[in-house]
């Protein structure tokens, strides 16, 4: 089993659209979490850590269930910009590993 | 920009031969990790190096090797090239004691194509 699994999508949307993206993990001891954005053919970079109470940054929202080992990130009146591939990433607490899912694609048509 | 900085860009081989990958972390981060990154896929991590010891390592064969320096760069080694190791190299530096959550900032990464 997979420690981190995503629904690798494709999501088209159009702007000003919401979206959201589900991940799950599968190791109850992991302690942080959290999304990464990946442009075509760039490296990841961080969009958001996930904390247990739920976190904000202006349009995005990120979600921890840890009784359901489940993050989300929902997107709010999406922007061309947004197009890319959303990681899931989560480490256990010792931090010297981090998990990525496979990723979720996102483009968003004008 | 992370700071985080890697060499080459690309790089071209042929099976068999070894290859050597370089990484320069951010300012005041002791912590290199590497990942693999195949097409279509998630970063797959290869192995962390924290105050050059090997600090954990992912499920990969021992001719994935590495090295950290005093200044905390790194070089991730792979020798017996084989055409699936062809891939996005990905390395992350972190300071995993700076407080709160640990966050891994990624270099550019190199191209590794494996003929």
């Amino acid at each position: 089993r997979k420690e981190v699994e995503q629904d690798p999508g494709p999501f088209n949307v159009p702007e000003g659209a919401t979206v959201a993206f589900n991940c799950t993990y599968s190791n109850s001891a992991s302690q942080s979490f959290f999304w990464y954005r990946q442009d075509c053919r760039k490296e990841p970079k961080l969009l958001m850590s996930v904390y247990s109470s739920g976190n904000e940054d202006g349009r995005f929202t990120a979600q921890l269930n840890r009784a359901s080992q489940y993050i989300s990130l929902l997107i709010r009146d999406s922007k061309l910009s947004d197009s890319a591939t959303y990681l899931c990433v989560v480490s256990t607490n010792t931090g010297n590993q981090f998990y990525f899912g496979t990723g979720t694609s996102l483009t968003v048509i004008p | 920009e992370t700071g985080v900085t890697q060499s080459p860009t690309h790089l071209i081989k042929t099976r068999g031969q070894q290859v050597t990958l370089r990484c320069s972390s951010q300012s005041g981060h002791n912590t290199v990790s590497w990942y693999q990154q195949a097409l279509g896929q998630g970063p797959q991590f290869i192995f962390q190096y924290y105050r050059e010891e090997e600090n954990g390592r992912g499920n990969f064969p021992p001719r994935f090797s590495g090295l950290q320096f005093p200044n905390y760069s790194s070089e991730l080694n792979v020798n017996a090239l084989e055409l699936d190791d062809s891939a996005l190299y990905l390395c992350a530096s972190s300071n995993p004691y700076s407080g709160g959550q640990e966050t891994q900032y990624f270099g550019p990464g190199t191209r590794l194509l494996v003929l």
